[in-house]
């Protein structure tokens, strides 16, 4: 079954650092566009980072960009997200998404949570 | 970036009967390539999101043909022919013509 398995979420304090993964099974990894998308509490969906196929595209949105890093391991079918200066509003559902070349995401992880907080 | 906007936030609908939910972009969908990127997707309580609808009117594999997307350019269109009790949940469209990719605000589907 094609799966996407986020980890690394937890509680942080303003101003701290997590690095979220996630792990990618049952589809060719290297092929596919990946990205982030993340869910406050009783919101809706925010798009956060996108990452081409081998890396060198990326893409931020605008409220993490300077501070989160999203990167990828095609060898670990492995996807990261590392965050910074965790502020109270990156409180959220962090979600992974696979890509694909027409602009939708069709595969999507259960996501971890992520709670920013003094 | 493009805002997109749905209506209604809310819609409490009869099981069996019909239901509609507009998406309306600040500008238009249509890439250079001349396809137009929007997408539903759907998202039960506790649940991660799901794809329903790709490229305006394209069901996504294993979706039900209840489920079905229309529009054009800036103004688009999920319908549910006949509301089940499983449909109850959140439904985004999503724009991916142009970074950065945008989400709706969400309607909320419940059965009334």
């Amino acid at each position: 079954e094609v799966q996407l398995v986020e980890s690394g979420g937890g509680f942080v304090q303003p101003g701290g650092s997590l690095r979220l993964s996630c792990a990618a099974s049952e589809f060719t990894f290297t092929n596919y566009e990946m990205n982030w998308v993340r869910q406050a509490p009783g919101k809706g969906l925010e798009w956060v980072s996108y990452i081409s196929t081998g890396g060198r595209t990326i893409y931020y949105a605008d409220s993490v960009k300077g501070r989160f890093t999203i990167s990828r391991d095609n060898a670990k079918n492995s996807l990261y997200l590392q965050m910074n200066s965790l502020r109270a509003e990156d409180t959220a559902v962090y979600y992974c998404a696979r890509e694909t070349i027409f602009f939708y995401m069709d595969v999507w992880g259960k996501g971890t949570t992520v709670i920013v907080s003094s | 970036d493009i805002v997109m906007t749905q209506t209604p936030l809310s819609s409490p609908v009869t099981l069996g009967q019909p239901a509609s939910i507009s998406c309306r972009s600040s500008q238009s969908l249509v890439h250079s390539d001349g396809n137009t990127y929007l997408s539903w997707l759907q998202q039960r309580p506790g649940q991660p999101p799901r794809l329903l609808i790709y490229k305006i009117s394209n069901r996504f594999s294993g979706v039900p043909d209840r489920f079905s997307g229309s529009g054009a350019g800036t103004d688009f269109t999920l319908k549910i022919s006949r509301v089940e009790a499983e449909d109850v949940g959140v439904y985004y469209c999503m724009q991916g013509t142009q970074f950065p990719h945008t989400f709706g605000q969400g309607t909320k589907l419940d059965i009334k």
